[in-house]
This record gives structure tokens, C-alpha cells and sequence, in this order.
């Protein structure tokens, strides 16, 4: 069973950078992928990344390739997103999420990151 | 990359079947075999319901199933009940060794 608790809300300014934190259990660094996935107020889902434990490897979608860096420690257990440049279209709930194969079973809580001056 | 085409919102009564239709291209859905379906409640986190096209996950009711043919998948529910009001969102692998969502579907039950 794999269960992902990630980091409380954060109000950050635009042009600064916002880190998410993730904490796993189970057996989450040896599954597939541990990908970000974040939703904008009354939008839909989007995905941003992931990185392969396995591999040590990252593969991020083109719109947040230079914007988003995705580390874990797998002593820790722990997996961290981290936006920069941030704009207020930013704003979102981002889910950590652990990947079985090329699909999503396991969803974090959400982490609520709003852009405000 | 564009999100894969969703009707916006779908609906049907109690104890009928609706189809909801995900197309991509031939570079996600058309080009493997690996399309998953989520279902979003209001204020909670999605939860898969199908994945590789057709493949129910453990505890997904046997009302949901999936399916593809070339570049545009599948989500059926049959049976329609009140709790299976929610938002859909359908997911491809891409070309580009990414997943892509689409624009999501609201179901009402009515």
C-alpha cells in the first residue's frame, strides 16, 4: 500500500519559487514513476512530471521544463517539486502521485500553492 | 501539447449507460495502449477507475468499463447511479514519454 502526505498550503509573490514536499510510505521508490500532477480553481488535471526512481531520471512536460526541478531522497522517503518563476496563474492544488505503470493509483492529499502580491 | 478532447459534460438518469469519448492523436492514444480514466468528486482527490485502456483496478465496480478504437478511447458506465456523479478525466502516454490529461467531463445524473 503507498500513501503520499504532502506539505501544507503556501502563499507565495509572483517571481518567487515554491518547494512541495512529499512524504511516502510503502513501497513507493520502487514503483514506476513519483510524478506531480496540479489543478487550477474549476480546472482540470495537468500533469507536470515525473521522476523514475529506478533511474534516478526526471522527464518533465515541455510547458514546465524550465520552470520545475523534481527531486527525491529514498532514504528519506521523501519527494519534493520545486516551481520557480512563479505567476499568478500558478495558482493550484498540486498532488504528489505515485505511478503503477502509465496511470495514476495513488494521489496525495494536495498541496494548495497560491500566487499573490 | 494540447489536452486530449473531452465533451464538456455528459448526463443521464438513473439505471442508464453513458459513454464518455477521449480523443487524442497518433501520438498518445492512437499509438499505445495505455489510456486511464479518474473520477473527481468535488473537493477530493481523483481516483482511478480504468486503466491500460480497459483494465479495472481493484474495487472499481464492474459498471465501469473502457475501451479504444484508433485515436479516440472510451469510458462506459452502465447502470447510472447518483454517486457516479462527478468529473471524468481521461489520460494518455504520449510519444514524448509524458501523460496527458484531458479537459475533463461532467457527469450528471439527473
Amino acid at each position: 500500500q503507498v500513501q503520499l502526505v504532502q506539505s501544507g498550503a503556501e502563499v507565495k509573490k509572483p517571481g518567487s519559487s515554491v518547494k512541495v514536499s512529499c512524504k511516502a510510505s510503502g513501497d513507493t521508490f520502487s514503483r514506476h514513476a513519483i510524478s506531480w500532477v496540479r489543478q487550477a480553481p474549476g480546472q482540470g488535471l495537468e500533469w507536470m512530471g515525473a521522476l523514475i526512481p529506478n533511474f534516478g531520471s526526471t522527464n518533465y512536460a515541455q510547458k514546465f521544463q524550465d520552470r520545475v526541478t523534481m527531486s527525491a531522497d529514498a532514504s528519506s522517503r521523501t519527494a519534493c517539486m520545486e516551481l520557480s518563476s512563479l505567476r499568478f496563474e500558478d495558482t493550484a492544488v498540486y498532488y504528489c502521485v505515485s505511478q503503477g505503470g502509465y496511470y495514476v493509483d495513488y494521489w496525495g492529499q494536495g498541496t494548495l500553492v497560491t500566487v499573490s502580491s | 501539447q494540447s489536452a486530449l478532447t473531452q465533451p464538456a459534460s455528459v448526463s443521464g438518469s438513473p439505471g442508464q449507460s453513458i459513454t464518455i469519448s477521449c480523443t487524442g492523436t497518433n501520438n498518445d492514444v492512437g499509438a499505445y495502449n495505455y489510456v486511464s480514466w479518474y473520477q473527481q468528486h468535488p473537493g477530493e482527490a481523483p481516483k482511478l477507475m480504468i486503466y491500460d485502456v480497459s483494465h479495472r483496478p481493484s474495487g472499481v465496480s464492474s459498471r465501469f468499463s473502457g475501451s479504444k478504437s484508433d485515436t479516440t478511447a472510451s469510458l462506459t458506465i452502465s447502470g447510472l447511479q447518483a454517486e457516479d456523479e462527478a468529473d471524468y478525466y481521461c489520460c494518455s502516454y504520449t510519444s514524448s514519454s509524458t501523460l496527458l490529461f484531458g479537459g475533463g467531463t461532467k457527469l450528471t445524473v439527473l
